[in-house]
């Protein structure tokens, strides 16, 4: 089974502070994804990626930068953390676009 | 564009009742309808995906159809357990644009009361 592993799971700081999450996938996947989730909203795609070096914009990219160094590791950077970023992250991997998409456990967020 | 409804934000169940999920869909497209279950805790995953109108998808249970004519995907189940609790996403893809982009709806959280 897909095994997709989130750190750190929980993180605090403060506003203005430089955050990176970091995400990896162990099964060789060419799509890897960033998702914030909040109340009200759902899922919400932030960034994702086809391969190493590559990137693409999702649905709600403003305040976020993402980098895919290797086909395992995909990383999301807030290098001015707002409170409004406070939220559960999700990434997430799939073979294709079209396939099943394995989600990590999460990494919560919070802005203070 | 494209866009999903779920209006049902929360449903309370007993055990063995009946369930059903509403899920309204937009797209210009030809869609492939998903949903996905996320447990307390962990990451949403995949529970069926139905590619052709009209046609059923099933797992664990759960049982899913899409219709074009009222762009609407149902969720059901015949007997709810408590392990069924959980929140469901419908998730829609559209093919005409190589899966762009998937459109996740709000959320149903479902609670079945033993």
């Amino acid at each position: 089974e897909a095994a997709v592993t989130q750190s750190p799971r929980n993180k605090v700081t403060v506003t203005g502070g430089n955050v990176t999450l970091s995400c990896r996938q162990t099964n060789s996947h060419n799509y890897m994804y960033w998702y914030r989730q909040d109340t009200g909203h759902g899922l919400r795609l932030i960034h994702y990626s086809y391969g190493a070096g590559n990137l693409q914009i999702g649905d709600v990219p403003d305040g976020y930068k993402a980098t895919r160094t290797t086909q395992e590791d995909f990383f999301l950077l807030l290098e001015l953390a707002s409170p409004s970023q406070t939220s559960l992250y999700f990434c997430a991997s799939s073979e294709n676009r079209n396939t099943e998409v394995f989600f990590g456990k999460g990494t919560r967020l919070t802005v203070v | 564009g494209n866009s999903v409804t779920q209006m049902q934000g929360q449903v309370t169940l007993s055990e063995e009742e009946f369930l059903f999920i509403n899920c309204t869909y937009s797209t210009t497209g030809y869609p492939t309808l998903f949903w996905y279950v996320q447990y307390p805790g962990e990451g949403p995953q995949l529970l069926l995906k139905v590619t052709t109108a009209n046609n059923k998808g099933s797992s664990r249970g759960f049982e899913a159809t899409y219709d074009k004519g009222t762009t609407s995907f149902h969720l059901q189940k015949a007997s709810v357990q408590e392990s069924d609790s959980a929140v469901y996403y419908c998730v829609l893809g559209d093919r005409d644009t190589g899966y762009q982009n998937f459109y996740f709806g709000k959320g149903t959280s479902l609670t079945v009361i033993p």
